[in-house]
């Protein structure tokens, strides 16, 4: 069965603590892999998607890397803004069927 | 308005009545999904459309919940005598094929 399970559940750092959140995935085939940043009362926010394993992206703070069998979004120097839930989603290869498979979150909480 | 928009922001109704939440997605998108999210809760799959294929209905959770999608764009999603667990966020998005999923900010309904 496909799934996908992100740890831990919440972080707490103090501003300028780098950490990392996991992703670890289970899936027949991968077609793609997403990471999403949630603020509380808003939709989900696109970071970065991820296709085959070696791949790193990386946008200010973070940085996500690809395994095949996780995904690490490292956060170095992370400020208070950028406190949210870290969600991840894989896409397993389904014909046309691109519907994703969601990871429960990782609530991060930075402290000024 | 280059983003997935949904309308209205938020809805309150009373147990029995029925209510239809819209959602314009990015234009040129080709697939389009409803997901619901319960407080502290991730995200749960509703219904996928792709394109002019039959929707995939497989996460609806009951009969009382239907969705379209009109022209290959605006889509409703109608949930027929509310009840007070139906209370949550209701939240679409969009892509192209299989590549990221846009979110819009989401439907806030409580059912009294």
């Amino acid at each position: 069965e496909d799934q996908v399970t992100q740890s831990p559940e919440a972080l707490r750092l103090q501003e300028g603590e780098s950490s990392s959140l996991n992703c670890s995935y289970t899936v027949s085939g991968l077609r793609g892999l997403f990471w999403y940043r949630q603020d509380p009362g808003k939709g989900p926010e696109f970071l970065f998607t991820l296709y085959s394993a070696g791949e790193e992206k990386e946008k200010e703070r973070l940085k996500a890397t690809l395994t095949k069998k996780e995904s690490f979004l490292h956060i170095t120097a992370p400020k208070p803004e950028d406190s949210a839930t870290y969600l991840c989603a894989v896409q397993p290869i389904m014909d046309s069927n691109y519907q994703l498979i969601w990871g429960a979150g990782t609530k991060l909480i930075i402290k000024p | 308005g280059a983003g997935v928009s949904q309308s209205p922001s938020n809805k309150v109704t009373e147990k029995g009545k029925d209510v239809e939440l819209r959602c314009d997605p990015i234009s040129g998108h080709t697939a389009l999904y409803w997901y619901r999210q319960s407080l502290g809760q991730g995200l749960e799959f509703l219904i996928y459309f792709q394109g002019n294929s039959a929707p995939d209905k497989s996460g609806l959770p009951s009969d009382r919940f239907s969705a379209e999608r009109t022209g290959g764009s605006v889509s409703t999603l109608t949930i027929q005598r509310t009840q007070q667990e139906d209370s949550a966020v209701y939240l679409c998005a969009s892509s192209w094929g299989g590549s990221a999923q846009f979110f819009g900010p989401g439907t806030r309904l409580t059912v009294l």
